[in-house]
């Protein structure tokens, strides 16, 4: 069974600082793995995804996130912080076996300070 | 416009009386699932349905029904609401099979407190 984990609940970055979340992910068969964005009162949208192609992948308003297999890991960043990014992230994990389960991690809230 | 549709998206009710949480999609999508949204756990998957008349549990079912008798619609039901429901309620759906990318489609939420 697929699970992950997400380091630090909170996140707090300066106005154009570097914007830096953690995922590390466990899975028995090659994974799927998703950056989901959740703004104030809304649901979830979807910010980028990894299915086995490029392992550099690019996603929506500027973030990337880099597949490492050998450290089971699947970071998210973004060079340049904007007061727009501040919002909720989660990172989510699929059997590649199945697309029936989709497990989440317990999110990364994400401050940005003037 | 692709869209998931939830209602009610704010509700507050007592212990006991039945509530059902509607969700429809206009995407034809075969896959609906919904999830409940607790501080500190994340997303957490309820039950989900591969098509029409096919659901299962999925990690968090005890105390929830659903029912799909239409391919666009998937209601919660709570037949009797207790109060450690409360929480924020997402429906969410994709294609199904060969077809999908993994990538699901959320609601804007279903806030529910029950006293």
């Amino acid at each position: 069974a697929q699970s992950v984990t997400q380091l630090g609940s909170h996140v707090s970055v300066s106005e154009g600082a570097l914007v830096l979340l953690r995922c590390n992910y466990s899975s028995s068969v090659p994974p799927y793995l998703f950056w989901y964005v959740q703004y104030p009162n809304q649901g979830l949208q979807l910010l980028l995804k990894y299915t086995s192609a490029a392992t550099l992948v690019k996603g929506i308003n500027g973030f990337e996130a880099e597949f490492k297999k050998s450290e089971t890991s699947f970071h998210l960043t973004k060079p340049s912080a904007h007061m727009s990014d501040a919002a909720e992230y989660f990172c989510a994990v699929s059997d590649s076996d199945s697309w029936g389960k989709l497990q989440f991690g317990a999110g990364t809230q994400v401050v940005v300070t003037p | 416009e692709a869209q998931v549709t939830q209602n009610p998206r704010y509700l507050i009710t007592v212990t006991g009386k039945k509530l059902t949480v509607t969700c429809s999609q206009n995407m034809n999508h075969e896959y609906m699932s919904w999830y409940r949204q607790d501080p500190g756990l994340g997303l957490r998957q309820i039950y989900y349905s591969m098509n029409v008349e096919v659901t299962d549990k999925g990690d968090v079912p005890e105390g929830y029904k659903v029912s799909r008798k239409e391919k666009r619609n998937f209601p919660l039901i709570l037949e009797s609401p207790s109060p450690n429901q409360t929480s924020l309620y997402f429906c969410a759906t994709r294609l199904g099979g060969a077809s999908s990318t993994g990538e699901l489609f959320f609601g804007e939420g279903s806030r529910l407190t029950v006293l």
